[in-house]
């Protein structure tokens, strides 16, 4: 079955410090992984995303890695600020070309910043 | 440019009662998703309208079901509710073609308690 978003569920970090998010996925199909952002009484906001035929993505603050090689996504955001905290979802979306698509969601990482 | 507006933001209901909610997406879009958010579960894909057609479908019960109007507005319904149904519903709002529409843009949700 479809698997993705293997993630640790806290993460803690201090202020100023980088964060590293990693996530696990099992479908090699997919055609995009995404990273989104949830905060406390929000939908997920959609923060960067990567094409499953690339390695890196640079975005404001933050860069997606992908190994395909071991199934493995990462987030990393530069410099964590207090409003970084939030719970942060990998998920993966396949795009066919005359089909439909939808998202598959992680189970969520929670990010705690210490000041 | 307004953002995905979901409508009401709370709701209670009893078992065995029905509900419907609603989503405007962002102005343009055409497809529009919806997902139950549960702290069990994480966020589960239930449905996705594109030109008032269901085009995708996850899985869940007959008793959720949706419609897309032609402005793209969206309802989704909830037949003989469970307790089990008690969640955060977002809908997620998205161009709706082409390879790089990866970006899906969430509304705040509603939450639905079943009591």
């Amino acid at each position: 079955g479809e698997s993705v978003g293997l993630h640790l569920p806290t993460l803690s970090v201090q202020e100023g410090d980088n964060s590293i998010i990693n996530c696990a996925y099992s479908n090699s199909a997919s055609d995009y992984f995404i990273w989104y952002k949830q905060e406390s009484g929000k939908g997920p906001q959609f923060i960067i995303d990567i094409r499953s035929n690339m390695d890196k993505r640079q975005g404001q603050r933050v860069t997606v890695l992908l190994n395909k090689t071991v199934k493995h996504l990462s987030l990393q955001i530069a410099a964590t600020q207090p409003g970084d905290s939030a719970v942060y979802f990998c998920a993966e979306k396949r795009i066919p070309w005359s089909s439909a698509s939808k998202i598959i969601f992680g189970s969520g990482t929670r990010l705690s910043i210490r000041p | 440019k307004a953002g995905v507006t979901q409508t009401p933001r709370y709701l209670i209901k009893t078992r065995g009662q029905q509900v419907t909610l609603s989503c405007s997406p962002i102005s343009g879009h055409r497809s529009v998703s919806w997902y139950q958010q549960t702290p069990g579960q994480g966020l589960q894909f239930l449905f996705e309208y594109f030109s008032e057609t269901q085009r995708n479908k996850g899985n869940f019960p007959g008793r959720f079901s949706g419609r897309q109007f032609s402005n793209s507005r969206s309802e989704m319904n909830v037949s003989t509710l469970e307790l089990g149904d008690s969640a955060l519903y977002l809908c997620a709002s998205s161009p709706g073609q082409g390879a790089g529409d990866t970006e899906a843009f969430f509304g705040q949700g509603t939450r639905l308690t079943v009591v």
